[in-house]
Order: C-alpha cells, then structure tokens, then sequence
C-alpha cells in the first residue's frame, strides 16, 4: 500500500559513473516532482512533471536528465556523477492544482566517492 | 521570487513544553502554506497546511494559523512529546498563473529534539 516508493535507497558509487533513481506513485496523481536535499538539510526543487511533460526544471546540470514514461513513474538519470552531488533524493507527487498536498517518497541517499 | 525563512534551530526542549516554530514567507498572490515533518531516516510527511488567509492549520497536536498580514505560519503545540522530536519544514505552494506554481518552496528547517 505504498504511496510513494523510490529505488534504491542507498546509493553508493564513484564519480565519473552514470546512476539512475526510480519512482512510482499510486495515489493516481498527475504531477511528480523531484527535491534534493543537502548536508544541512535545505530542500529544493529540481524537476516537475505533470501529465509525463516537464513544467519545472530549476537550473539543474543537464547532466541530470528526468523521464516519465507514464504518469505514475518519474525516473532520475544521472550522467558523469560529481562528488557535489552526494545527497538525498526525494520524489513527490501531487494532483495539479493549488493548495494540493504533495505526498513524499523515503528518499535515496546518495553517495559519491 | 518565492522564499520562506524559519527561526534557526535546533530546539531543544523539555517534554510537555510549549513549543513554537517561527515561519514567515515572501510570495507574489496568494501562495498556500504548509508545515512538513522529518523523522530521522524518514522521508517528508504533510502535518498540516492552509490554503487561505486566516485558515488554521491542525494535526496530532500541532497548529498553524494563514496570517496575511504578518506573513507568518508560525507552527505551536501545547505540550511536546519525545516522540515529536524531528525536523520541521515549513514550506509555500505558488499559486495559479505564477511563475513558482506548482513547487513548494521550502525554508531551512528546524531541527526539534525533545528531552524526556
């Protein structure tokens, strides 16, 4: 009966290799989103999907690159891994529309060595 | 641009204190507001919100009050638990036709830990 579930939750790799974090929803939401959150614990968003088309992308490296093949799945790629990118991240996903409460995953921690 | 400040952290405080988080926000209309909750290890859990000015905010003990004027959500409970001891978010939704729709912005986080 999960609502939001990413895989994996740990991640652990060296730079320069290439990574992907998956995540579902079965809330029958139309937006996801994803957040990452740094050592000190500050949220923010990278990307947002609504009906599998991309509405949000924060100025994040193009080495990140999002894809939704369907509505109730938005996976995270990313190219040549920096050591900056070490943190955890979280799925979210919404209905469309104001004051609509967005529903987190667990988070994967991500670790770059 | 959107942007929420909280009163910096961490907090600590003895069980059954009163407890009050500070958060105020900066946005263009009228953004909807919400308070989220980490539990060490744990992802991101709503704990309450409110769309509209004046609306109030209330779960598992825990209130907040929409104040337009002050641009204020500060979050209060009465008596805290040890249980309670988390991280606190407090965050603003953009509203309709802004450039920030959509996303939640949120503030820095306050870091709670209740002692028995």
């Amino acid at each position: 009966d999960t609502a939001v579930s990413q895989t994996p939750k740990y991640l652990v790799t060296q730079m320069g290799n290439d990574k992907s974090i998956k995540c579902e929803q079965n809330l029958g939401h139309d937006t996801m989103y994803w957040y990452k959150q740094d050592s000190k614990k500050f949220l923010k968003i990278m990307f947002s999907y609504n009906n599998k088309e991309l509405i949000i992308n924060e100025t994040v490296p193009n080495r990140f690159s999002p894809k939704s093949p369907d509505k109730a799945h938005l996976n995270l790629h990313i190219n040549s891994l920096e050591l900056g990118d070490s943190a955890v991240y979280f799925c979210a996903s919404s209905h469309a529309g104001e004051g609509e409460t967005q529903y987190f995953g667990p988070g994967t921690r991500l670790l770059v060595l | 641009g959107n942007s929420v400040t909280q009163m910096e952290g961490p907090v600590t405080l003895s069980e059954e204190a009163f407890l009050t988080i500070n958060c105020t926000y900066t946005a263009t209309g009228y953004p909807s507001l919400f308070w989220y909750v980490q539990y060490p290890g744990e992802g991101l859990q709503l704990l309450l919100k409110a769309t509209k000015a004046d609306d109030k905010g209330s779960n598992k003990g825990f209130e907040a009050t929409y104040r337009k004027e002050t641009t204020s959500f500060h979050l209060e409970k009465g008596s805290v638990q040890v249980s309670d001891s988390a991280v606190y978010f407090c965050a603003l939704r953009g509203n309709a036709g802004g450039t920030s729709y959509g996303k939640l912005t949120f503030g820095q986080g306050t870091i709670l830990t209740v002692h028995p």
